[in-house]
């Protein structure tokens, strides 16, 4: 079945020690999504790429950083994590932007905690 | 500003109707989305309406008024599986989604 799929759904970091967030996608969508969800919130947009072009939101930390190798995988590098930074992170792609495109399909989410 | 609204929390019987309401103010306006999401768990997405009207979807209904900027998501013969949050979205002429923080609709035997 065609899917977004990430890794791991769990993981526990260090204050302050890096951690890599992954995503891949066997749905063949030029577009990825990172966000950001705390509790009862609604998720928060942090970057996408449409194919390699990167997507930066204004309000996202530089301690945040993505890559997309290729149009399958996407990470979410996380270089100094503090402990507001836990939360579920959550990949999405789409097929592209514009009308009849547009609809975005998520991952399983992986929630970060920060000790 | 680019706005969602939803009530926080709605609470419905089994086998009942609930209708979630969703006012919307975005820059430019291609769609209104709607997501379930289970607790602990990624969205999954429900239906989009981007005409004015009704669009329904086995049990779930979606509706929207564009001049009103407005939409509601209608749920039958509700189910305790259907306990989870309810998320609208609208997509800003940028085809940007703007989030509200979701509906929590708690079923009760």
């Amino acid at each position: 079945d065609a899917m977004v799929i990430q890794n791991p759904r769990y993981q526990v970091t260090q204050f302050g020690k890096p951690v890599t967030l992954s995503c891949s996608q066997t749905l063949n969508h030029n577009v990825m999504y990172w966000y950001q969800q705390k509790s009862s919130q609604a998720p928060k947009l942090l970057f996408h790429y449409y194919d390699k072009d990167f997507n930066n939101e204004a309000d996202t930390p530089d301690n945040f950083q993505s890559r997309r190798p290729n149009t399958s995988f996407c990470f979410l590098d996380i270089r100094s994590p503090g402990l507001g930074d836990a939360a579920m992170y959550l990949c999405a792609t789409s097929r592209g932007v514009l009308a009849g495109q547009e609809t975005q399909y998520f991952g399983p989410g992986t929630r970060l905690l920060v000790l | 500003g680019q706005n969602i609204d939803q009530p926080t929390e709605m609470t419905a019987t089994e086998g009942a109707i609930v209708q979630i309401n969703c006012t919307y103010q975005t820059s430019g306006f291609n769609g209104l989305f709607w997501y379930q999401q289970h607790a602990g768990e990624a969205p999954t997405f429900l239906s989009y309406n981007v005409l004015d009207g009704l669009e329904e979807k086995g049990r779930f209904s979606s509706f929207l008024s564009r001049s009103k900027g407005y939409s509601y998501l209608l749920l039958k013969e509700l189910q305790m599986k259907d306990s989870a949050s309810y998320l609208c979205a609208g997509m800003d002429s940028n085809y940007q989604l703007i989030w509200g923080a979701g509906t929590k609709l708690i079923i009760k035997p």
